[in-house]
């Protein structure tokens, strides 16, 4: 079975920090791939999306980056935290159009 | 208008009550329907899909009205457990999918 492991599961940094955060998935080939940010009360706002090794989309200009060096690893970057980078981060994996998402346990991160 | 839009709530219902939500979706080109369950500070966790002939899970039913477009999900014998915040999602071909903001359910005894 398709499990996707996401880490870490919390994270307190500063203003300015870097931010790496890792996704990977098993059971699986060549998964579309997707961050997702939740705020507060808030509902989820797709970051990045790749459909295969090296292809990144990005839904919404910012200062993260997403890289996949893997077939089934998705990473989420910045160089230089904001405030406003405070969230529920998720890491999800799909099949296709008519299949929905699987989400990773997600990491909290306070920017701080 | 938002492309996807449910009632945030919150429904407060005493158990064994029947509570229905609506998620209504403004791009007519939407192919794929779900409904998600999200418990406080996790994940969203697929609930069910949602089909046009509509389909039922247990005490889960959820419909799909491409004419109003507009999704419902309905829960019967609501359970303590089912508290939490449901998502409507609608996904648009490609990779474009949207969810809604949820809507949160309080089941109390």
């Amino acid at each position: 079975s398709q499990t996707i492991h996401q880490w870490p599961a919390t994270l307190v940094q500063p203003v300015g920090s870097p931010l790496s955060l890792e996704c990977t998935v098993e059971g699986t080939s060549n998964p579309n791939l997707y961050w997702y940010r939740q705020a507060a009360g808030r509902g989820l706002q797709l970051l990045f999306y790749s459909v295969g090794i090296g292809q990144i989309s990005s839904e919404v200009p910012q200062n993260l980056s997403a890289s996949r060096p893997q077939d089934r690893q998705f990473i989420l970057s910045s160089k230089k935290l904001l405030l406003s980078d405070s969230g529920f981060y998720l890491c999800a994996w799909s099949d296709g159009v008519r299949y929905g998402y699987t989400f990773g346990s997600g990491t909290r991160l306070t920017v701080v | 208008r938002k492309e996807v839009e449910q009632d945030p709530g919150p429904f407060n219902v005493p158990e064994g009550a029947t509570v229905a939500f609506n998620c209504t979706y403004s791009n007519s080109a939407s192919q794929s329907f779900f409904w998600y369950r999200q418990d406080c500070r996790k994940e969203p966790k697929l609930l069910m899909s949602v089909y046009s002939s509509g389909n039922e899970d247990g005490r889960f039913t959820a419909q799909l009205n491409r004419a109003s477009q507009y999704i419902s999900l309905l829960i019967r014998d609501s359970k303590l457990s089912d508290s939490a915040t449901y998502l409507c999602v609608v996904k648009t071909g490609g990779f474009k999918t949207i969810f809604g903001a949820g809507t949160r359910l309080f089941v109390k005894a």
